[in-house]
């Protein structure tokens, strides 16, 4: 069974500009979640969509957006990047509780 | 609130010897569930147990120990006899419907051949 697969992989950004970060969960999972992790904030939740329907957001601006497909994969969107965006950017897919994480996205915003 | 304690910020052994990574949480649910991952340098969070609220039996899979204790709210990790391997950032969480995932901030293990 394929794991979570996060693409990219590594990104560069520069100020301003917006990203679109992608998520596809394990086959059969219908919950994606999606984390930031910084060295001085740590694992930070950022929000979670089951069934297309965000059903619990972290407290992030609204720069910070995301949907969920009928599929289930997921997508997240920064927009007007800073640099303190900076992070990596896990998604983590689950059926019951108990996340599965992928490998994230590593942002760097220049 | 929800919070999640890892102490340790870093640790450091010698190959073969055991260590224990400490994890106390703090939450209002009477249902959530503890867990456990470790991030290699490759950057995924990979998970290693699960424990429920009502379910306080530790458990041990091969080198991997758990111990829950409610009456302490602890989540303790014991890795016998460690590996190089072992070496990684472990960190311990804390999920309820009320708050979702409250992680810690991590402990980083070093295990020296």
């Amino acid at each position: 069974k394929a794991g979570v697969t996060q693409t990219p992989r590594y990104l560069i950004k520069t100020r301003g500009q917006q990203v679109t970060l992608s998520c596809s969960p394990i086959s059969g999972h219908r919950s994606v979640s999606w984390y930031q992790q910084t060295p001085g904030q740590g694992l930070q939740f950022l929000f979670e969509y089951f069934s297309e329907t965000q059903r619990n957001k972290g407290n992030f601006p609204g720069r910070f957006s995301g949907r969920q497909f009928s599929n289930s994969r997921s997508e997240m969107n920064v927009s007007t990047l800073e640099l303190g965006d900076s992070a990596l950017y896990l998604c983590a897919s689950s059926l019951g509780s108990g996340a599965f994480f992928g490998q994230g996205t590593r942002l760097t915003v220049v | 609130a929800q919070k999640v304690t890892q102490a340790q910020t870093e640790i450091s052994v010698v190959e073969k010897e055991d260590v224990t990574l400490d994890c106390v949480y703090e939450t209002r649910d009477t249902t959530y569930y503890l867990f456990w991952y470790k991030q290699p340098p490759s950057g995924e969070l990979v998970f290693l147990i699960r424990r429920n609220s009502f379910d306080e039996q530790n458990e041990i899979s091969g080198r991997y120990s758990w111990n829950f204790q409610k009456s302490t709210s602890s989540f303790n990790f014991t890795i016998t006899a460690s590996q190089v391997v072992d070496s990684a950032v472990y960190f311990c969480a804390c999920h309820s419907g009320t708050y979702k995932y409250i992680f810690g901030t991590g402990t980083r293990l070093k295990v020296l051949a």
